[in-house]
């Protein structure tokens, strides 16, 4: 049963530090979104690429969030620095070439900003 | 701009009765709209999704209409089951990705 996985599931920090989180895809899928849930704001996208190129980032705060994807199996989300507001779960999801619709989603590293 | 409004925010609901969550969409060039549950302190799990070319589709308890004109689409669950409160999301696909509503917490009380 394939699965897109996160790590770390659960991250505390302090304000100002750095934190990145991990994404593993299911195999084979060619598209990856990141995704923030908070009680106020529901799920929030932040970033998508498809075949490891960023088509949309507009939803993520430029001057302190960035995503990459430095290979197909690894997607990275990066805040520097951290804010308390940026506490939050950051949900990664994937989705198959080929035209398909369906995406499925990773556990989620649950963030607290202190 | 690009929205999905679902209502109601909150539901509660005996077991064994019905539950019906609505959303309406922007973009009428959508044609994808899944409905996801959400347990707490868990990922969302698709549940069921429909296509723009049809106007609805069932799985035992659950069926989703959707109605392309008024550009609304509903989820509803039979006989509710303590094991279906959760919290649940409908989405709308925009060029490429999907386009979230702000969920609803629905409660099945024994």
């Amino acid at each position: 049963d394939a699965r897109v996985t996160q790590t770390p599931r659960h991250k505390v920090t302090e304000m100002g530090q750095e934190v990145t989180m991990r994404c593993q895809p299911i195999l084979g899928h060619n598209t990856v979104f990141w995704y923030r849930q908070t009680m106020m704001q529901g799920l929030e996208l932040l970033a998508y690429f498809r075949n490891r190129a960023p088509l949309d980032d507009s939803g993520m705060p430029k001057d302190r969030f960035s995503a990459e994807m430095p290979d197909a199996t690894l997607a990275t989300l990066k805040i520097q620095p951290s804010e308390p507001r940026d506490s939050a779960v950051y949900f990664c999801a994937s989705r198959a070439s080929g035209g398909a619709d369906t995406q499925y989603f990773g556990p989620g590293t649950r963030l607290t900003v202190l | 701009g690009e929205n999905v409004e679902q209502h109601p925010s909150t539901l509660s609901v005996q077991e064994g009765d019905s539950a019906v969550i609505k959303c309406t969409y922007s973009d009428s060039a959508s044609n994808y709209f899944p409905w996801y549950k959400q347990e707490l302190g868990k990922r969302p799990q698709l549940i069921i999704d429909i296509r723009s070319n049809v106007g609805e589709k069932k799985d035992q308890r659950i069926a989703v209409t959707l109605n392309k004109t008024a550009k609304h689409f509903s989820l509803h669950i039979t006989e509710t089951q303590p094991e279906d409160s959760a919290v649940y999301f409908c989405a709308a696909s925009m060029r490429g990705k999907l386009i979230f509503g702000q969920g609803t917490e629905l409660s099945v009380k024994p």
